[in-house]
């Protein structure tokens, strides 16, 4: 079965700092991997795909087969990236079906 | 371009009853999944919807049932409701393709007292 983990359920930094967010996944096929994100009270939305090779409001991530990770990286943190991460992949034969991880709540303090 | 919207936004129910959740996805978008979100739990996969069609399915109980219409809107149900089921349900929409990602709605929470 597919998983998602994401071993730091909060990660504390300073403002101007860098940010990695950890997500590594099972699955023996070849995966889509996503970041999504949840400002207080907002609805969670879509941050950034691994297909696209997007930067996102200064976000990227890179998906690496060998170790299975697929970590969001931010060279220097901003208060507004204060909020829950969700990483999620999507599997061959699942359909739309997304499998998310338990979440990664980044604090930026000043 | 309108957003994912889902009614009613909040619902207080007695352990016991039923429930229907609605869900009115992106238009052009006939893929729509639902999702259960709790503090233990996180985000927990319930069935997705394609074509008026059940595609996947996750290790819910029989209690929660959805469905799809011609229009791709969906409502999801929950029947004898228990305090467990309270929760925030989410429903995302997305064009057909794995590698395109879900536009989430709102979002209903649902109180079980």
């Amino acid at each position: 079965a597919q998983r998602v983990t994401q071993p730091e359920k909060l990660l504390s930094v300073f403002k101007g700092a860098p940010v990695e967010l950890k997500c590594n996944y099972s699955y023996s096929g070849s995966p889509e991997l996503f970041w999504y994100v949840q400002y207080s009270r907002q609805r969670l939305q879509l941050l950034l795909r691994h297909i696209s090779r997007e930067s996102i409001k200064g976000f990227t991530a890179d998906l690496n087969k060998g170790e299975t990770s697929f970590h969001l990286k931010k060279p220097f943190a901003q208060e507004e990236d204060s909020a829950m991460y969700y990483c999620a992949l999507s599997f061959t034969g699942g359909g739309n079906k997304l499998t998310f991880g338990t979440g990664t709540q980044l604090k930026v303090e000043l | 371009k309108a957003g994912v919207t889902q009614t009613p936004r909040y619902l207080i129910k007695t352990r016991g009853q039923q429930v229907t959740l609605s869900c009115s996805p992106i238009s052009g978008h006939r893929s729509v999944s639902w999702y259960q979100q709790t503090p233990g739990q996180g985000l927990q996969f319930l069935f997705e919807y394609f074509s008026e069609t059940q595609r996947n399915k996750g290790n819910f109980p029989g209690r929660f049932s959805g469905r799809q219409f011609s229009n791709s809107r969906s409502e999801m149900n929950v029947s004898t409701l228990e305090l467990g089921d309270s929760a925030l349900y989410l429903c995302a929409s997305s064009l057909e393709g794995r590698s395109h990602g879900y536009t989430f709605g709102s979002g209903t929470r649902l109180t079980v007292v």
